[in-house]
């Protein structure tokens, strides 16, 4: 089944210990990306990746760090989470990126003390 | 980067006709318009897209006029199920080196009642 698979889906931590949230897609697509959702702010960007090694930064990428060192893996790294942090994330997968159809993950609920 | 702008909220009762239109005044020419759906706690799942004229599947049917600064998602005959939050997206073309950013609309909440 083709999807969009992010670990874990929910977690509770504290300022200053460094997560990593896992996000991995079986589609072969080269463009992944890490959104953030906050309640009336909408969906926004935080990294995007086009292909393997290749990353850039979204709308709001401070405080987080993205790798891409295998086509199907893109991990959401918060190296010291802080309570502005706390968010709905999620995780997406394209293939052909201009017609924007984005496959999306469930989302992964993260909690910052 | 101009932003797309929506509606806040919708409400619509079981069996009409909804409309949801998305400004998109800065609309690039290679640029393409999506719309997704999202419920409560789950990834947002696409609808529709389409670049010009008419654009119609079995869930739904997108308007886009010529200037192509809006686009109108059509829900016919909505039913319960159909509450949710839509997304318009633009998918930007990058300035430099092919990058591409997603800019999602704050979205409309629609709400259908019995």
């Amino acid at each position: 089944e083709a999807q969009v698979t992010q670990n874990p889906r929910y977690l509770i931590t504290v300022t200053g210990k460094k997560l990593t949230v896992t996000c991995s897609q079986n589609m072969n697509h080269e463009y992944m990306s890490w959104y953030r959702q906050d309640p009336g702010l909408g969906l926004r960007q935080i990294y995007y990746s086009m292909n393997v090694e290749v990353t850039d930064k979204g709308d709001v990428p401070e405080g987080y760090k993205v790798s891409r060192k295998e086509k199907r893996n893109f991990p959401l790294i918060l190296e010291s989470p802080s309570p502005n942090q706390t968010s709905l994330y999620f995780c997406a997968s394209s293939l052909q990126l201009n017609t924007g159809e984005l496959f999306f993950g469930e989302g992964s609920r993260l909690t910052v003390l | 980067l101009a932003k797309t702008t929506q509606p806040i909220s919708m409400d619509s009762y079981e069996g009409q006709e909804v409309n949801i239109t998305c400004s998109h005044n800065n609309i690039a020419t290679n640029d393409y318009i999506t719309w997704y759906q999202q419920f409560p706690s789950q990834g947002p799942r696409f609808i529709i897209q389409g670049y010009k004229t008419k654009v119609k599947n079995e869930v739904a049917s997108l308007f886009i006029p010529a200037d192509r600064k809006s686009s109108t998602l059509s829900l016919p005959r909505v039913s319960l199920s159909d509450t949710a939050v839509y997304y318009c997206l633009v998918v930007w073309v990058g300035l430099t080196g092919g990058g591409n950013k997603l800019t999602f609309g704050t979205g409309t909440q629609l709400k259908v009642e019995l």
